[in-house]
């Protein structure tokens, strides 16, 4: 079955630097990934959606600036959290879309900013 | 339009139990369906997922019921486990749209 690998699983990092979250399709080409945020006891959030070779597209309300994504290849995609603070401490989650309709997700990555 | 309810929010189930969740949506656009189990911790993983041109689909313990005049769709586990005990989440999907829609999430937990 499709796999998609998130790494890091976890991650700590200080207030103000940056954090960059790897996603990858391990059997299967990806012409669309995603990314969400999940709260505790909450669903997810839709993030971004990007397009392999374009810009992502993001959610209504969500800082294009402070999130930056990139989806360099049809197996990777890249979200990077910039000037991390404390609000930004959250499960983070990619799910990656095939030629199907299947939408296969990570593992998510839990950041912590102290 | 684009909204899925989801009810209820949490769930307590014997063991050997029926869990059932229930969904609704009001897009009638939306062609496909999938149920996604989570664990503490872990991503959503696909557990099952239906189109709505059949009203049931069962794999395994799993059954997804779907109801296209009245805009609903269930997730009943039979013989629920304690190994069950997870978040479940229904989605909805249209083509022309590409994102899923998530509905709020069910809290299972099944007691030994």
């Amino acid at each position: 079955g499709a796999v998609v690998s998130q790494h890091p699983s976890w991650v700590i990092c200080k207030s103000g630097t940056s954090v960059k979250i790897e996603c990858r399709s391990l059997d299967f080409q990806a012409t669309t990934m995603f990314w969400y945020r999940q709260f505790p006891k909450q669903s997810l959030m839709l993030m971004a959606t990007s397009n392999e070779g374009s810009k992502a597209t993001y959610e209504q309300g969500v800082e294009k600036d402070k999130f930056l994504i990139n989806h360099a290849s049809l197996t990777l995609s890249t979200l990077t959290v910039t000037s991390a603070h404390p609000e930004d401490s959250s499960f983070y989650i990619c799910s990656a879309s095939g030629t199907d309709y299947g939408y296969t997700f990570g593992s998510g990555t839990r950041l912590t900013v102290v | 339009q684009q909204q899925v309810k989801q009810s209820p929010q949490s769930l307590i189930v014997q063991k050997g139990g029926i869990s059932i969740i229930n969904c609704a949506y009001e897009n009638t656009a939306f062609d496909y369906f999938p149920w996604y189990q989570q664990f503490p911790g872990k991503g959503p993983a696909l557990l099952i997922a239906i189109r709505p041109d059949v009203s049931e689909k069962k794999e395994g313990r799993f059954t997804i019921s779907f109801n296209k005049s009245a805009k609903q769709f269930s997730l009943h586990i039979m013989d629920s486990q304690p190994g069950d005990s997870a978040t479940y989440f229904c989605a909805a999907v249209s083509a022309g749209f590409q994102k899923l829609v998530f509905g709020t999430g069910t809290r299972l937990l099944v007691s030994p």
